[in-house]
């Protein structure tokens, strides 16, 4: 079955740098999830979009966006890249139709790394 | 904001022993999440609870989702050594119009084999 697609897999920029980091989620699903992962923490809830409209938001800093497209897919776009942004990000598709509506499915995610 | 309070951090296990690690929280969830990270991959879904006191098997996972809602268990039985990992439980929070998960710390397993 297909699975949620990110890149890239991995990535290594310099402090003050951009970033910008895909999601494809799984084919008919409707939403779409960005979570950060640091070193040896649990994923940290970032942001969320249905039907392409911004659903929910955690603790996205100021400096990142992102967007839902028309296809579904999603970019996660970081700026002045700090050293403190070096982690793990999934992205994570769910639908909205049926009883698992809940289940949230994560990509292999993006390693970042600021340097 | 909520927290999920998940023990034991590790678990050091002999291969073929069973396993349980568990979730709790001071808040109400509706649904339970449970998954399976390994290094530098992203978690992967075991078992999915909505229904207070459901019980739910997956192979040799079997998961309850707590009858007040604040908590949730895990059990691996008979462990392999490809069970090596960590283990996440994940509540849904619906202060979002979508329900964005909460993680707990985790539980990194160990087997011996």
């Amino acid at each position: 079955a297909a699975g949620v697609i990110q890149s890239p897999r991995h990535l290594i920029k310099e402090k003050r740098e951009t970033a910008t980091l895909k999601c494809y989620p799984i084919p008919r699903h409707d939403t779409v999830y960005w979570y950060q992962q640091g070193p040896g923490q649990d994923p940290q809830f970032l942001i969320s979009f249905y039907e392409k409209m911004q659903s929910d938001k955690g603790s996205i800093p100021d400096r990142f966006s992102a967007q839902q497209f028309s296809d579904y897919h999603s970019e996660l776009n970081m700026s002045s890249l700090e050293l403190g942004d070096s982690a793990l990000y999934f992205c994570a598709s769910s639908s909205r139709e049926g009883s698992s509506y809940n289940e949230q499915f994560f990509g292999p995610g993006t390693r970042l790394t600021v340097l | 904001g909520q927290q999920l309070n998940q023990s034991p951090q590790s678990m050091f296990i002999q291969e073929g022993e069973d396993v349980s690690m568990n979730c709790t929280s001071s808040s109400i969830f509706n649904t339970w999440l449970w998954y399976k990270q390994e290094p530098g991959e992203g978690p992967v879904l075991l078992i999915a609870l909505y229904k207070a006191g459901e019980l739910t098997s997956n192979g040799r996972l079997t998961a309850q989702f707590g009858i007040t809602r604040k908590d949730s268990f895990l059990n691996i039985s008979a462990s392999i050594p490809s069970d090596v990992g960590i283990y996440f439980c994940a509540g849904v929070d619906y202060g979002g119009s979508q329900g964005n998960l909460i993680f707990g710390k985790g539980t990194k397993l160990s087997v011996k084999p």
